[in-house]
């Protein structure tokens, strides 16, 4: 089992839909999760991050952490043809090193 | 100015030959990382230092070695580069605090013939 996984895709949403990206992680101890996106050949940008159970609004983005579950999602809503990109989700371990953990990323497509 | 840079951006070199990719910040940041990126594998971490004198490998470092002169740089080289470690590198910088956000550098694209 990978420690992070998410769905590659591509996922497809129409222009002005909810696009639902969906991360899962192994270690229960994990306390923090960050939400990247990525453009190809460009690198990582950070959108959101979340330490606690629930959810967290920023503009048109909503993350939300269910960690009885070990599971984060993003919601994307009045998707947008510029949101296609890669959604990379990373979770800080809970061995306390800093190091984050990626997942393999899910292409996000938003069509016109 | 970017917060966060890379040298070269691109690089194309031939197997066997000696390479090195450089990483500057001027964030401020204590830590710094090396992941290198290839299509579905996402980022793996090579090398991590989270500061001057504490430098650590990640899941991937046979092949790679670091060098953290200063706070503010950190270089990444290949000793004798091979074809599979073509990839896209990145660097990346966060705070002190365990859960402060890494933010990454440009990338350098390298191809190893």
């Amino acid at each position: 089992q990978k420690e992070v996984e998410q769905n590659s895709g591509p996922l497809s949403v129409p222009e002005g839909a909810i696009a639902s990206l969906n991360c899962t992680y192994s270690d229960r101890g994990s306390q923090s999760f960050f939400w990247y996106r990525q453009y190809s050949g460009k690198s990582p940008e950070l959108i959101m991050f979340i330490y606690s159970n629930g959810d967290k609004e920023d503009g048109r983005f909503t993350a939300q952490l269910n960690k009885a579950s070990q599971y984060v999602s993003l919601l994307i809503r009045d998707s947008q043809p510029s949101d296609s990109a890669t959604y990379l989700c990373a979770v800080l371990g809970s061995s306390n090193t800093g190091k984050l953990i990626f997942g393999q990323g899910t292409t996000l497509q938003v069509k016109p | 100015d970017a917060d966060v840079t890379q040298t070269p951006r691109n690089r194309i070199t031939k197997t066997g030959k000696r390479i090195m990719l450089e990483c500057s910040q001027t964030k401020g940041h204590d830590r710094m990382y090396w992941y290198r990126q290839d299509p579905g594998l996402g980022l793996r971490l090579i090398y991590y230092s989270f500061d001057v004198k504490d430098i650590n490998k990640g899941e991937i470092s046979d092949g790679y070695s670091v060098s953290r002169q200063a706070q503010a740089k950190f270089s990444l080289s290949l000793e004798s580069a091979i074809p599979n470690q073509t990839a896209l590198y990145f660097c990346a910088t966060s705070g002190r605090d365990s859960t402060d956000t890494q933010y990454f550098g440009p990338g350098t694209r390298l191809t190893v013939l």
